[in-house]
């Protein structure tokens, strides 16, 4: 497409609920990104993908967190057992190479834990 | 950890007057600088970026500079006006690791007063 896209846009769930976000990049971007980005705040990295490269997964705040890239295109981002410390707007962004063009953002995925 | 800061969390303009957004940063590494314009609801929109190698850019009515002997970035937008209104980050970029990931500062609030 010609954004990056992202669903669902908003999701509500239970604590301790799991959840799947989803993450289509623009065609043809190698890298992709997952960010968190609380209210009021600026944007906090979780994830990296680059091509077939092992994923840099250093700002993933805990274990239940993982994400994984299928067929270097699609991302998935899954939370498990929710916390509500986990609400907040999940973003996604892919870019070519490594970045140094900028990113493209998705509009996110508004997470709401309750 | 590294960081990125801004030194003014809201700034308000009169339409038409040049707004200045400012940016400190801390990783004197960092050689990629970039920003980004987020609306109520939407990603980051990428704005201009600038490298380390420059002092200067200039977009359409907007023009980033960046110190790098006190580390400071800004952003210039001339003849402001209320479609502006919007939180603008400031994200860097430094080399070496396997991520070229960019790290964000926590935003400044622009209000273009009609």
């Amino acid at each position: 497409g010609a954004g990056v896209s992202q669903s669902p846009s908003n999701k509500v769930t239970e604590k301790g609920k799991d959840v799947e976000l989803r993450c289509d990049p623009i065609s043809g971007h190698t890298a992709l990104y997952w960010y968190r980005q609380s209210l009021g705040q600026g944007l906090e990295f979780l994830i990296y993908f680059q091509g077939n490269s092992a994923p840099d997964k250093s700002g993933l705040p805990s274990d239940r967190f993982s994400a994984e890239r299928t067929g270097g295109s699609v991302s998935t981002l899954t939370i498990q057992r929710t916390q509500q410390e986990d609400s907040a707007v999940y973003l996604c962004a892919s870019s070519f190479n490594r970045g140094q063009e900028g990113y493209t953002f998705g509009s996110g995925t508004r997470l709401t834990v309750v | 950890g590294e960081s990125v800061g801004l030194h003014l969390p809201t700034l308000s303009v009169q339409e038409g007057d040049n707004s200045i957004i400012n940016c400190a940063y801390s990783n004197s590494a960092s050689d990629y600088f970039i920003w980004y314009k987020q609306e109520s609801g939407k990603g980051p929109q990428f704005i201009i970026d600038i490298r380390s190698n420059m002092d200067k850019r200039q977009g359409q009515r907007v023009t980033v500079l960046l110190n790098k002997t006190v580390k400071h970035l800004s952003l210039q937008i001339a003849a402001t006006q209320p479609g502006d209104s919007a939180v603008y980050f400031c994200a860097e970029m430094g080399r070496g690791g396997a991520t070229n990931k960019l790290i964000f500062g926590t935003g400044t609030l622009l209000a273009v007063q009609p």
